[in-house]
């Protein structure tokens, strides 16, 4: 099965700050890969689908990227709403393996 | 507008058995299979299968066959997870989720907690 790995585990960054989170899948998955949002205590969030694709709704200031293997999730200013830990899952066949999560809070 | 209600959190004792529903409302029932996700507590969304809504097929992830059986009832449009000889390792939040493609449209989830 493939394997799906998110770096870094967890990050503190400012308000107003880049991020970027990445994602690994050990097999190549076209760009069959989504990315979701929870917010603590909360119900997980789909935020980027097709690797690249904004889901309806969510802003604008989220962008994600890559194809095959290796995959990015950027939130270009870092607002205190965002404070979430995100997870990247497969979906190209199953099983649709989640990656460990990525846990973002403000610095 | 799309919707998945699960019923409410359980409260079971090792051995028992526990059956979560998934009721969906607001879209065609049948038009998208339904997913089912762990996540134990403190811990990370962990894809457990899901079922083919038109056919009722079930497809279960490594560590989810034996125990776990995901089946239908589409004249209600509801989905549903069964768990027996539960153990306390099975204490956990059980969402429901709608995919198209990506996982769309979650249930607000069910806590299971299984104690002595």
């Amino acid at each position: 099965d493939v394997q799906m790995t998110q770096s870094p585990s967890s990050l503190s960054a400012s308000v107003g700050d880049r991020v970027t989170i990445t994602c690994r899948a050990s097999q190549g998955i076209s760009n069959y890969l989504a990315w979701y949002q929870q917010k603590p205590g909360k119900v997980p969030d789909l935020l980027i689908y097709a690797a690249s694709t904004l889901q309806s709704g969510v802003p604008s200031r989220f962008s994600g990227s890559g194809s095959g293997t290796d995959f990015t999730l950027t939130i270009s200013s870092l607002q205190p709403e965002d404070v979430a830990t995100y997870y990247c899952q497969k979906y190209n066949s199953a099983p649709f393996t989640f990656g460990p999560g990525t846990k973002v809070d403000i610095k | 507008q799309e919707q998945l209600v699960q019923s409410g959190s359980e409260l079971k004792k090792p051995g028992a058995s526990v059956k979560v529903s998934c009721k969906a409302s607001g879209y065609s029932f049948t038009s998208y299979a339904v997913n089912w996700v762990r996540q134990a507590p403190g811990q990370g969304l962990e894809w457990m299968g899901w079922i083919n809504t038109k056919t009722g097929n079930p497809t279960y992830a490594q560590g989810f066959t034996g125990r776990f059986v995901f089946s239908l009832d589409t004249s209600v449009s509801t989905a549903y997870l069964q768990i027996s000889s539960l153990k306390a390792e099975d204490t956990a939040v059980y969402y429901c989720a709608r995919r198209p493609a990506a996982l769309d449209y979650w249930g607000q989830g069910t806590l299971v907690t299984v104690s002595s």
